[in-house]
């Protein structure tokens, strides 16, 4: 099984600021990573996929970049409604998937 | 657009066995490559995938529930379905059902959850 770790586990961050994500898997996944929002009450939201592709609708401020085992998703100029936990999953060994244990961004 | 919707029992006893469905709408569920699966999450934890299915095409598990588990699809109710025997209080968690857009595909649709407790 594929072990994804995030880190960190919460990063407080004022509202306009950036927030930078991690997300290292235990073995390559080449561009086979997804990234997903979950608010309180809600299901996720599929964020980026194949690393760094915005799934539709989402704004250009959440970017994705890595490759293999190491990936970041970056959102620049947090508003309110991004305050939230972000999971990142890989697909590439299927056909098991794994998710990471989870980010949340939480307001300074 | 697609909609998924889970359903079933809320409290399910120790030791027996719990059994969802998940209704799709806004589309055929045979028609396409397109994976529905199982997601559940305990309570303030992380996400794991359960299993899926492919209309004709087969059935993958999580090895570590395999032994528990199995889904099952009635594409004349548009409906897949899920059941997990011998459950304890470690299979409390929100259930969720969702769709891949196919092999090598994120999943991209999701149902709101259902939350199931195991307790008697």
């Amino acid at each position: 099984e594929i072990v994804m770790t995030q880190s960190p586990a919460t990063l407080s961050v004022s509202p306009g600021d950036g927030a930078t994500l991690s997300c290292r898997a235990s073995q390559s996944v080449s561009y086979n990573l997804a990234w997903y929002q979950q608010k309180p009450g809600q299901a996720p939201r599929l964020l980026i996929y194949g690393a760094s592709t915005r799934a539709t609708g989402i704004p250009v401020r959440f970017s994705g970049s890595g490759s293999g085992t190491e990936f970041t998703l970056t959102i620049s100029g947090l508003q309110s409604e991004d305050f939230a936990v972000y999971f990142c999953q890989q697909y590439d060994n299927w056909p098991s998937l794994t998710f990471g244990g989870g980010t949340k961004v939480e307001i300074k | 657009q697609v909609q998924l919707q889970e359903s079933g029992p809320g409290l399910v006893k120790p030791s027996q066995t719990l059994s969802l469905t998940c209704s799709v709408s806004g589309g055929s569920i045979s028609r396409g490559s397109y994976y529905w699966s199982w997601i559940r999450q305990p309570a303030g934890k992380g996400l794991e995938w359960i299993g899926r299915v492919l209309v004709g095409g087969g059935i993958n598990y999580n090895p570590s529930l395999k032994s528990r588990v199995s889904i099952s699809v009635d594409t004349s109710k548009n409906q897949f379905f899920l059941r997990l025997s011998s459950v304890t209080a470690a299979d409390t968690a929100v259930y969720y059902c969702a769709r891949e857009s196919g092999y090598w595909f994120p999943f991209d649709y999701w149902g709101q959850g259902t939350l199931v407790t195991v307790s008697s």
